[in-house]
């Protein structure tokens, strides 16, 4: 089945405690990218990678970090979390360069920064 | 600053009406616009794409694109119940392909039995 996986699915952490969130996808594809999703303000993109070892900032990359070392994982970095990082977030990935190809999203994962 | 912009709502609209969904985009370089739809605590599902001016029909959904007023819609025949949700408007500007997707803040829409 195709499936794009986060975890943790809900997280209550505490400030400056580093935490990361793991996105794994088995469809082989090239793009992958993460959102953060809060109320009012929509879907913004933190991050996005092309390919394996190419990452690119999004809309909101303060704070964050990410690498891809692997082309099915994508994880998400919280070097030092803030309770302005309390959201959902979603993993997302697709196809490079086909024209209207599905985007697969995650689940999304709830992290609240306490 | 790229945005995509949207009615927040809520739109509501009785059972078996056309629901009418209004996006508009700042860059004109974007190439290609997606609708998407999410119901509460879920995840996006891909309705919809265009790249193309005029309209694209998908069973009961039609997306319409007029690039040169940067404008995008999504009309929704014979509205359910079950689509009850808020729909979001992205665009993209790497040609087919969605990186760098610049989502709206979605319309809620409501049907009413």
């Amino acid at each position: 089945e195709a499936q794009v996986t986060q975890n943790p699915r809900y997280l209550i952490t505490v400030t400056g405690k580093k935490l990361t969130v793991t996105c794994s996808q088995n469809m082989n594809h090239e793009y992958m990218s993460w959102y953060r999703q809060d109320p009012g303000l929509g879907l913004r993109q933190i991050y996005y990678s092309m390919n394996v070892e190419v990452t690119d900032k999004g809309d909101v990359p303060e704070g964050y970090k990410v690498s891809r070392k692997e082309k099915r994982n994508f994880p998400l970095i919280l070097e030092s979390p803030s309770p302005n990082q309390t959201s959902l977030y979603f993993c997302a990935s697709s196809i490079r360069g086909d024209s209207g190809n599905t985007i697969y999203f995650g689940e999304g994962s709830w992290l609240t920064v306490v | 600053q790229k945005e995509v912009e949207q009615n927040s709502g809520p739109l509501s609209v009785p059972e078996g009406a056309i629901a009418s969904l209004n996006c508009t985009y700042s860059d004109r370089g974007s190439q290609s616009f997606f609708w998407y739809r999410q119901y509460s605590g879920k995840s996006p599902e891909l309705i919809m794409f265009i790249y193309s001016n005029g309209d694209k029909e998908d069973g009961r959904f039609t997306a319409q694109l007029n690039k040169a007023s940067q404008y995008v819609s999504l009309l929704i025949r014979d509205s359910q119940p079950s689509d009850s949700a808020t729909y979001l408007c992205a665009a993209s500007n790497y040609g087919g392909s969605q990186g760098n997707l610049i989502f709206g803040k979605g319309t809620k829409l409501s049907v009413k039995p």
